[in-house]
């Protein structure tokens, strides 16, 4: 069964860092492009990055230069590193795979993985 | 950036009713449209890709139309499990944009 599980929420203080994990089962995390979604408490949904099979990175201007995605290959997990988080920041992500890569549009999601950045 | 709008925000419906959302891009995508289906606590739910395409396992009942800058999400006959908060989301350039929404609840 293809399933994505993210882990890795929770509290952090504005200016603070905090990894997001994607578990993948079923298929393979390298061979796929991957992306990172994220909604903000009773908010509509907002794309945050996508990561090509080949190494390309895209990213939302909105998070530009303070997250970085990446992977372990090993694992088979995709990762969202953010850093320099604000209070605007606090949202679900969910990890989510191009129905087929660059297609752009995403199937299948994880079950997300709330975030919270506040003093 | 591409910006998505959808109309109405919000649809009262019973069990039974057609129901169409509209959902319009700023500017033209082609056919790289997609909508999902999410429900309260729930990821969002792949329906309908290239704006017309049935998602694998997703009932007939659903269908998409459109192309340019104008789409429509159509529920032909409302079951009591399609109440729930339905997106479009353009696919044709970064950054990818979501509309903001439409809720779909009991009348």
């Amino acid at each position: 069964e293809v399933q994505l599980v993210e882990s890795g929420g929770g509290l952090v203080q504005p200016g603070g860092s905090l990894r997001l994990s994607c578990a993948a089962s079923g298929f393979t995390v390298s061979s796929n492009y991957m992306n990172w979604v994220r909604q903000a408490p009773g908010k509509g949904l907002e794309w945050v990055s996508v990561l090509y099979s080949g190494g390309i990175t895209y990213y939302a201007d909105s998070v530009k230069g303070r997250f970085t995605m990446s992977r372990d290959n090993s694992k088979n997990m995709l990762y969202l590193q953010m850093n320099s988080l604000r209070v605007e920041d606090t949202a679900v992500y969910y990890c989510a795979r191009d129905r087929a890569a660059g297609t752009r549009w995403f199937d299948p999601w994880g079950q997300g993985t709330l975030v919270t950045v506040s003093s | 950036d591409i910006q998505m709008t959808q109309s109405p925000s919000s649809v009262s419906a019973s069990v039974g009713d057609r129901v169409t959302i509209t959902c319009r891009a700023s500017q033209g995508v082609s056919r790289w449209l997609a909508w999902y289906q999410q429900k309260p606590g729930k990821a969002p739910k792949l329906l309908i890709y290239a704006a017309s395409s049935l998602q694998s396992g997703v009932p007939s009942r659903f269908s998409g139309s459109g192309s340019g800058t104008d789409f429509t999400l159509t529920i032909s006959s409302l079951q009591p499990e399609d109440f729930a908060t339905y997106y479009c989301q353009q696919a044709n350039s970064f950054p990818l944009t979501f509309g903001p929404g439409t809720k779909v609840d009991i009348k």
